[in-house]
């Protein structure tokens, strides 16, 4: 048990497709991101919700549109996504707002778009 | 252009052996560090961290060095274990910045632990 969980683990869907993923985190934890990790790439920071506010939205186009209900809920709802879309897409959550609060990840979503 | 690198895909070591993973910054706003480890199908877990104004942090077998005037971090494993083999990501963040928001990943080393 991680503390974050989300689901689906797997996803697959096709470019007209409307998917959504869920985070949830049992750590009380103040702030929430959604992070994209494709192939052999770094990991990139897509969204930072903080006390379910947005804080951050690092130009991610807007097929990718995210929800936070309260604070220990995170979605990520997708439509008419890109094959280049596929990647692990992770969620996070940190107690605090100093940069020295580590993040602390779920196990992600494998997304494939096909 | 990459703010944070790991020049090393992957690293192959001997249990019981040090293992040595190093990263790379180039950014002098930098003042914060951080080390995950992943594990195929899970998600990143925080290992170890070290702030600017420090050029050591130790916990267990796990070592961090800072060296700010080289831009240059690493992590120390001793003595190796077959379990440490995973995927290690450094990361760096202004400490002024809010969490996560400005927190820049390497692409990872692949560390090989073989007993």
């Amino acid at each position: 048990e991680t503390g974050v969980t989300q689901t689906p683990r797997h996803l697959v869907m096709g470019m007209t497709n409307k998917k959504s993923l869920k985070c949830e985190q049992h750590l009380g934890h103040n702030a929430m991101y959604w992070y994209k990790q494709s192939a052999k790439k770094p990991l990139e920071l897509m969204f930072v919700y903080s006390l379910e506010e947005r804080v951050e939205n690092n130009s991610v186009p807007s097929r990718f549109s995210p929800e936070c209900p309260n604070s220990s809920h995170l979605f990520l709802h997708l439509h008419t996504l890109q094959p280049e879309d596929s990647a692990l897409y992770l969620c996070a959550s940190s107690p605090g707002q100093a940069a020295n609060s580590p993040l602390h990840f779920g196990n992600g979503t494998r997304l494939t778009v096909t | 252009d990459q703010q944070v690198k790991q020049n090393s895909p992957s690293l192959s070591v001997q249990e019981g052996r040090i293992s040595i993973l190093n990263c790379d910054y180039t950014n002098s706003m930098f003042d914060y560090f951080l080390w995950y480890k992943k594990y195929p199908a899970e998600g990143p877990t925080f290992l170890i961290s070290i702030s600017s104004i420090k050029d050591k942090n130790e916990d267990g077998r796990f070592t961090v060095f800072l060296n700010k005037s080289a831009k240059h971090l690493s992590l120390h494993i001793v003595p190796s274990q077959p379990g440490d083999s995973a995927v290690y990501f450094c990361a760096a963040s202004p400490l002024h910045n809010q969490a996560g928001t400005a927190l820049i990943f390497g692409k990872g080393t692949t560390l090989s632990v073989s007993s």
